[in-house]
């Protein structure tokens, strides 16, 4: 069975600092990985997704994620954060099942950046 | 192009009481979900459709029932709301042609009371 972990449940940057937020996952084949981005009473938006190919995957907003087969990790980082960075990060390991895929996510990161 | 549409936004039930969330997708996807949030939780799914005309259970299904009306709509009923089904709902929609990546809607509040 599939899993992911977010060992960080809440983290605090200064605005203009690096962040960096970590993933582990288990999944015994090449695994589909994403990042998802959820402001306070707000749905998920996508940041980023891993398929295959290039390791080192760009988002939206300046976010990128390096997946590490070795490490079975999938860390999202960002250069300069930027207060309206804070939210809920959730990453998620996915498989196909038939037409649809099926998620499953971790518990969440909760940045707050102070100015 | 609205994406993912739920309604309603809030809802307060009493135990007991049922209730129908809906949820539409206007980018021709094929599959579409429903998960809950609950704090510390992350996201799980409920049940899942495949495709028009095909449903499944996710990993916690019990105390919901699905329907998908048509490509475009997939509602979730609870029959007998319960205050451990308290939580945010999530739908989704994905498609093979966009990778399967999953777009989400802005979620429905439910609290039972």
């Amino acid at each position: 069975a599939q899993s992911v972990t977010q060992p960080d449940i809440h983290i605090t940057v200064s605005e203009g600092a690096s962040l960096e937020l970590r993933c582990n996952y288990s999944y015994g084949a090449t695994p589909y990985l994403f990042w998802y981005v959820q402001s306070p009473g707000q749905g998920l938006q996508l940041l980023l997704k891993y398929f295959s190919g290039d390791t080192l995957v760009q988002g939206i907003k300046g976010f990128e994620a390096e997946f590490k087969r070795s490490q079975s990790s999938f860390n999202l980082r960002k250069p300069s954060v930027h207060w309206s960075d804070a939210a809920e990060y959730f990453c998620a390991v996915g498989r196909q099942s038939g037409t649809a895929s099926k998620l499953t996510f971790g518990t969440g990161t909760r940045l707050q950046v102070t100015l | 192009n609205a994406g993912v549409t739920q309604t309603p936004k809030f809802q307060v039930l009493k135990t007991g009481q049922s209730m129908t969330l809906q949820c539409a997708q206007d980018m021709n996807h094929n599959s579409m979900y429903w998960y809950r949030q609950d704090p510390g939780m992350g996201l799980r799914l409920i049940y899942y459709s495949a495709s028009e005309g095909t449903t499944d259970k996710g990993e916690v299904p019990n105390g919901y029932n699905v329907s998908r009306l048509n490509k475009r709509e997939f509602s979730l009923r609870l029959e007998s709301a319960a205050p451990s089904q308290t939580s945010v709902y999530f739908c989704a929609s994905s498609d093979k042609l966009s990778w399967n990546t999953q777009y989400f809607g802005p979620g429905t509040r439910l609290t039972v009371l």
